[in-house]
């Protein structure tokens, strides 16, 4: 059974860069959509990109220009920056394992908050 | 970006009572449809894939259906420990899009 852990500061200046690991144990790292997701409080879920066999990224468009995720498969571990951040980046991120036709995310982490304030 | 409305945003549910959850895309999204659980505090849990497929270890009062642009995901015999928020979500095309959520409570 694949189990996947978040980790990182919970809490980042305006302006700074927010950056997560995910740990994933268990299971194959190879051939599946490694996917970050956020929730702002009191908000819908907002996908952030995926990343397939370490290969090229496929981010949000409204995120493209901040966000960089890649995958290490020697640590079997998942990384997302995203830069230049403010109050509205403030959420519970989650890493997740995408699989299959509909990409469906069948694995997740238990999510870390991640609070943006001086 | 497709956009995913789910209705109800909330509703009141007896034990035993059967839920339907709709989910209408801005656009056709063929069968790239999911559903998820929430619970307060915890991470979503996948329930159903590619509109109808059911996760392993999900209860099989769990059931999904519909084409295109119209989906609904429906609880037959709701029980207790369903109580939670469910989404729905595209992946068709990215950005990959969640519906607001239905959040059910008990009645």
């Amino acid at each position: 059974q694949v189990l996947l852990q978040e980790s990182g500061p919970g809490l980042v200046k305006p302006s700074e860069t927010l950056s997560l690991n995910c740990n994933v144990s268990g299971g194959s790292i190879t051939n599946y959509y490694w996917t970050w997701i956020r929730q702002p409080p009191g908000k819908r879920l907002e996908w952030i990109g995926y990343i397939y066999n370490n290969g090229r990224p496929n981010y949000n468009p409204s995120l493209t220009s901040r966000v960089t995720m890649s995958v290490d498969t020697s640590k079997r571990q998942l990384s997302l920056k995203l830069t230049s951040v403010t109050a509205a980046d403030t959420a519970v991120y989650y890493c997740a394992r995408g699989w299959g036709i509909s990409t469906s995310l069948d694995s997740w982490g238990q999510g870390s908050l991640v609070t943006v304030s001086s | 970006d497709i956009q995913m409305t789910q209705s109800p945003s909330s509703l009141s549910a007896s034990v035993g009572d059967r839920v339907i959850i709709t989910c209408r895309a801005s656009q056709s999204i063929s069968a790239h449809i999911n559903w998820y659980q929430q619970k307060p505090g915890k991470a979503p849990k996948l329930l159903i894939y590619a509109v109808s497929s059911l996760q392993s270890g999900v209860p099989s009062r769990f059931l999904g259906s519909g084409s295109g642009t119209d989906f609904t995901l429906t609880i037959y015999s709701f029980q207790p420990e369903d109580f939670a928020t469910y989404f729905c979500q595209q992946s068709y095309r990215i950005p990959y899009t969640f519906g607001q959520g239905t959040k059910l409570e008990i009645k």
